[in-house]
């Protein structure tokens, strides 16, 4: 059974600093691995998909790495802003099925 | 304007009662999927739907039950055997393939009173 894991479960930074957040998954057999953004009581927003052949994805501030063979995935974000302030939830995409992980909660202070 | 609409937004249920939950996509997306979150739980699958007029349980189908009728409507109703009901709900499409990413709609929050 495929578990998510993202650690931690929330992170406070200062406005400006790189910050980077981890998922990491248990079963290494995906298709892909999706990053998705999601505000207080509004749905998910996705932000980068990596297909289980890619290394890494980029949108912008946000870089995304994938390594199977260790069941990681990072989520990079660059010169961190107040409006990134969001739960990030990582999804893993194996055959007919997918599993979130529980999200980490950023807050960037101004 | 595309995209996927879920309504009501907020919906109170009273103790036995059914209550369905709208879902409705113009992306011409071939499946449809819905999911429950808890505070501190990752979302749970719970019924999803790649074809109309066929759907397969997910992880946590019992005391649900959905129809897909239509390709843009796939409607979730939440029966008196679900025990624990209170929960966000969010409605997502795809076109089908494993590799296509997820459009969720806004979700609606569901509390029995």
């Amino acid at each position: 059974k495929q578990e998510v894991t993202q650690i931690p479960a929330a992170l406070s930074v200062p406005e400006g600093e790189n910050l980077v957040l981890n998922c990491s998954f248990t079963d290494s057999a995906i298709y892909n691995l999706q990053w998705f953004r999601q505000d207080p009581g509004k749905g998910l927003t996705s932000l980068l998909l990596i297909q289980s052949s890619q290394r890494e994805q980029t949108s912008g501030r946000l870089n995304a790495s994938l390594d199977k063979s260790s069941g990681r995935s990072t989520l990079y974000i660059a010169a961190s802003q107040p409006g990134d302030s969001a739960t990030y939830l990582c999804a893993v995409w194996g055959y007919q099925k997918v599993t979130f992980g529980t999200g980490t909660k950023l807050q960037v202070i101004p | 304007d595309g995209g996927i609409t879920q309504s009501p937004k907020y919906l109170f249920r009273k103790e036995g009662q059914n209550v369905t939950l709208s879902c409705e996509q113009n992306l011409n997306h071939d499946a449809m999927y819905w999911y429950r979150q808890d505070p501190g739980q990752g979302l749970r699958l719970i019924y999803y739907s790649q074809i109309v007029n066929d759907f397969q349980k997910g992880d946590i189908a019992e005391g649900y039950s959905v129809s897909r009728e239509k390709k843009e409507s796939f409607p979730l109703t939440v029966t008196s055997a679900q025990k624990n009901p209170t929960a966000f709900y969010l409605c997502a499409s795809n076109k089908g393939d494993s590799t296509d990413t997820q459009y969720f709609g806004p979700g609606t929050r569901l509390t029995v009173l």
